[in-house]
């Protein structure tokens, strides 16, 4: 299984970007797919997932400014980040699960850099 | 629901014994998993429903508890096991955050 992210680099504030993770070997519209990411130094923060439905749950610290979406036909999910602002900056990973539970399989990340 | 993990570090000796704890705010039934993170690289899911050790992962590794109070421990701490520890749950429905980390190193 592989998951990989694109999308990353440096922004500036008020900005937006849209990650995309790219997966194979599994369809991104029968599973689980989240983003975590984690500002340099520190701990890992959940950000969103949507599931096989198509219902997408976000953060209380990222809701109203991303978007989660996929694309079945290019099997990739998406991160949209409108409105950056510095404390945005971090890497970005994607991964997979199966149902509300375990994140199997991760990405290798994306630097997102918001800086005036 | 919010987590917290202690110790958020600790340095043993090659051999030792290690336990980790992860505390919720509330139940979270058996729903949490532990990560294992080295520096640079994606997080690896370990232990998953408290105690379910994921395919592949060395048996020095283990899981226990339910409800509010859940258990990391490594039996026998090895070298390649420096890295940080996260705990998270997964309860009912989204958000799943996870525990602010235990950094493990070697003595």
């Amino acid at each position: 299984v592989q998951l990989v992210e694109s999308g990353g680099g440096l922004v500036r504030p008020g900005e937006s970007l849209r990650l995309s993770c790219a997966v194979s070997e599994f369809s991104v519209s029968s599973n689980y797919m989240s983003w975590v990411r984690q500002a340099p130094g520190k701990g890992l923060e959940w950000v969103s997932v949507i599931h096989g439905g198509g219902r997408t749950y976000y953060a209380d610290s990222v809701k109203g400014r991303f978007a989660i979406s996929r694309d079945n036909s290019k099997n990739t999910f998406d991160l949209q980040i409108n409105s950056l602002r510095n404390e945005d900056t971090a890497v970005y990973f994607c991964a997979i699960s199966f149902s509300f539970s375990s994140l199997e399989y991760w990405g290798q990340g994306t630097l997102v850099t918001v800086s005036s | 629901i919010q987590l917290t993990q202690s110790p958020s570090s600790l340095s043993a000796s090659v051999g030792d014994r290690v336990t980790i704890t992860c505390q919720a705010s509330q139940d979270i039934n058996n729903y949490l998993n532990w990560y294992q993170q080295k520096p640079g690289k994606a997080p690896k899911l370990l232990i998953y429903e408290a105690s379910n050790l994921q395919t592949g992962v060395p048996s020095r590794f283990s899981g226990s508890g339910s409800g509010t109070h859940f258990s990391f421990t490594i039996s026998s701490l090895q070298p390649e096991d420096t890295a940080t520890y996260y705990c998270q749950q997964y309860d009912t429905l989204p958000p799943f955050p996870f525990g602010p980390g235990t950094k493990v190193e070697i003595k």
